[in-house]
């Protein structure tokens, strides 16, 4: 299958502060890429859509300005959680759409943890 | 929103047992994938069900598509601690359900 390359894997950060999370489609282009957040022992939460070249499209309840999203290439969207909070804290994972393959298959990063402090 | 639901939530056998994981839904899907977390892990992907009816094989795992596509289950047979995992399944815009934890102990 196709690799997605998520970086970094664990982040401590201060409150207040603002992390980005890289998520690469490695060997193939991904129009599409999604931007989950998982709980301890929970499913995946959709939080946005990030689509090359344009705007992200976010789920209701997902602050825009909170969790920036930006997909400036084929290969590369990056998810900002800005002036991050306690309540931040969580697992962060994307996930990108091979062209190739069917239209609801994706493959996923390896996830962020993100600790706010 | 089209919502899938997993059931059981929790399983807990013991190696060489079977065991099913159901995903069902009121809506009908046009295919449903289904994955495999490890925990801090992203979850993997391990086959996709498109046809009404249809039944995937891969190794132990059996997979089936309802006739109607609105459910799929996957049946683990002679489940090794290998398969311990969080297995998900996922359909339309990727809207995942909340989970089976399947714990395999020796």
């Amino acid at each position: 299958g196709a690799v997605v390359s998520q970086h970094p894997s664990r982040v401590i950060c201060k409150s207040g502060t603002s992390v980005k999370i890289e998520c690469r489609s490695l060997d193939f282009q991904a129009t599409t890429m999604f931007w989950y957040r998982q709980f301890p022992k929970k499913s995946l939460m959709l939080m946005a859509t990030s689509n090359e070249g344009s705007k992200a499209t976010y789920e209701q309840g997902v602050e825009k300005d909170k969790f920036l999203i930006n997909h400036a290439s084929l290969t590369l969207s990056t998810l900002t959680v800005t002036s991050a909070h306690p309540e931040d804290s969580s697992f962060y994972i994307c996930s990108a759409r091979d062209m190739g393959y069917r239209d609801t298959e994706a493959f996923f990063g390896q996830g962020t943890r993100l600790t706010v402090v | 929103t089209q919502l899938l639901e997993q059931s059981p939530q929790f399983l807990s056998i013991q190696e060489g047992e079977n065991l099913t994981v159901y995903c069902n839904s009121s809506s009908v899907f046009s295919s449903l994938q289904w994955y495999r977390q490890e925990p801090g892990e992203g979850p993997v992907l391990l086959v996709t069900v498109v046809t009404g009816g249809e039944v995937k094989k891969l190794k132990r795992l059996t997979f089936q598509f309802g006739d109607a596509r609105k459910d799929s289950s996957l049946h683990i047979t002679a489940a090794q601690p290998g398969d311990t995992g969080l297995y998900l399944c996922a359909g339309g815009k990727l809207q995942f359900g909340a989970g089976t934890q399947v714990v395999v102990t020796p």
